[in-house]
């Protein structure tokens, strides 16, 4: 069974930094892109973003550019965030996706995320 | 970067309508176009991708079509459990999501 386990959300200052991890099982991560989508309170969906499986090809949304570096270690089986410099726009619940090889890049499975708050 | 404009941003329907979902492309997306259907307090759920393609474990009563910079998700006959907000997502340069579709009860 694909499982994916987002951790390190929380409550963090304006101008500080978060890391978060993603924790993968039930399937060969190394296989796998991986991306972080964004959903604030009561808003929509805003991928956030992505890594190829050898972080060969990475990508990001302009909001995060600069800010945010997406990494992963497929001995760990694991997918991480770096978040620096956040703001109160950066306050959202992150998920962790994987894609769907076979899938025109859609993501197949999502973890539950992991809640970030910007506040001072 | 490419925008996606999802209409209407809500429905009202009952049980047993059938319901559709427009999502528009700022460019040419060929293909690479998928739906996912999330419920409150819950991830999202990959329901099309591909434009077309339901994926596996999805009703049949979800069908979606299109190709370049149109596109639509039709529920057949709608059911209880299908009351949910709907988003388009396009691959084609990095991703972007359109802002949602509400299906509520009538």
């Amino acid at each position: 069974e694909v499982q994916l386990v987002e951790s390190g959300g929380g409550l963090v200052q304006p101008g500080r930094s978060l890391r978060l991890s993603c924790a993968a099982s039930g399937f060969t991560f190394d296989d796998y892109a991986m991306h972080w989508v964004r959903q604030a309170p009561g808003k929509g969906l805003e991928w956030v973003s992505g890594i190829s499986w050898n972080s060969g090809s990475i990508g990001y949304a302009d909001s995060v550019k600069g800010r945010f570096t997406i990494s992963r270690d497929n001995a760990k089986n694991s997918l991480y965030l770096q978040m620096n410099s956040l703001r109160a726009e950066d306050t959202a619940l992150y998920y962790c996706a994987k894609e769907n090889n076979s899938g025109y890049g859609s993501f197949d499975y999502w973890g539950q995320g992991t809640l970030v708050t910007v506040s001072s | 970067d490419i925008q996606m404009t999802q209409s209407p941003s809500s429905v009202s329907a009952s049980v047993g309508d059938r319901v559709t979902i427009t999502c528009r492309a700022s460019q040419g997306i060929s293909s690479w176009l998928a739906w996912y259907q999330q419920k409150p307090g819950k991830a999202p759920k990959l329901l099309i991708y591909a434009a077309s393609s339901l994926q596996s474990g999805v009703p049949s009563r979800f069908s979606g079509s299109g190709s370049g910079t149109d596109f639509t998700l039709t529920i057949s006959s709608l059911q209880p459990e299908d009351f949910a907000t709907y988003y388009c997502q396009q691959a084609n340069s990095f991703r972007t999501f359109g802002q949602g579709t509400k299906v509520e009860i009538k």
